[in-house]
């Protein structure tokens, strides 16, 4: 898998552009998908999430996009604000199941 | 506004020595997770519980143990303090498989 902190593949915005970040996911048969957010020093903050019956679901700024047929998840984030800075990563999970799946995440970088 | 707390959050032992690390989540969740997040790696599963008395191992679990008494709290020992467990350790908790996880603030654990 990808490498958490200084390995991670980063992506720099300008304050007030919208941000996109994806996530290929590995297993077809998920059908429940996460996006958190993770700041230095914290935990995982839950942002939005989205069932595989919907290809788009939105919320306060932000936006997930979910391609089955590619299986591809992708974050937009609206009007992009410094405090958005941080990790941003996926989780995949399938009902019946216990198990997660995390992708490592990308980092957010916003520009003044 | 219920929550999961960790504690402690920072810690530094001895090569050898018990740690237990400390979860309460006040979710009224049944699922609890115990998570090690490190550089190279996303949020690899060490133990999990379904329920009061039920425990699970995850894909990372040799040297560690956790125990399920009540619905609140999950604590995570290490029997015998390695260096290769110096990580971050995060607790976490959904409601049902497919649901929503949420996590804890973490803990820092320092192996010397």
């Amino acid at each position: 898998g990808e490498s958490v902190g200084l390995h991670l593949p980063t992506l720099s915005v300008q304050e007030g552009d919208n941000s996109i970040i994806n996530c290929a996911y590995s297993n077809s048969a998920s059908d429940y998908f996460i996006w958190y957010k993770q700041e230095s020093g914290k935990g995982p903050q839950f942002i939005i999430d989205i069932r595989s019956n919907m290809d788009k679901r939105q919320g306060q700024r932000v936006t997930v996009l979910l391609n089955k047929t590619v299986k591809h998840l992708s974050l937009q984030i609206a009007a992009t604000q410094p405090g958005d800075s941080a990790v941003y990563f996926c989780a995949e999970s399938t009902s019946g199941t216990y198990k997660y799946i995390f992708g490592t995440g990308t980092r957010l970088k916003v520009l003044a | 506004d219920a929550e999961i707390t960790q504690s402690p959050r920072h810690k530094i032992t001895e090569t050898g020595r018990q740690v237990t690390l400390a979860c309460h989540q006040t979710w009224n969740h049944n699922n609890m997770f115990w998570y090690r997040q490190d550089l190279g790696h996303g949020l690899r599963l060490i133990h999990y519980s379904y329920g009061v008395q039920d425990t699970n191992k995850g894909e990372v679990s040799d040297g560690y143990s956790v125990s399920r008494s009540n619905t609140e709290d999950l604590p995570l020992t290490l029997e015998s303090a390695a260096s290769s467990q110096t990580s971050v350790y995060f607790c976490a908790s959904s409601s049902g498989s497919g649901n929503t996880i949420y996590f804890g603030e973490g803990s820092w654990l320092t192996v010397v």
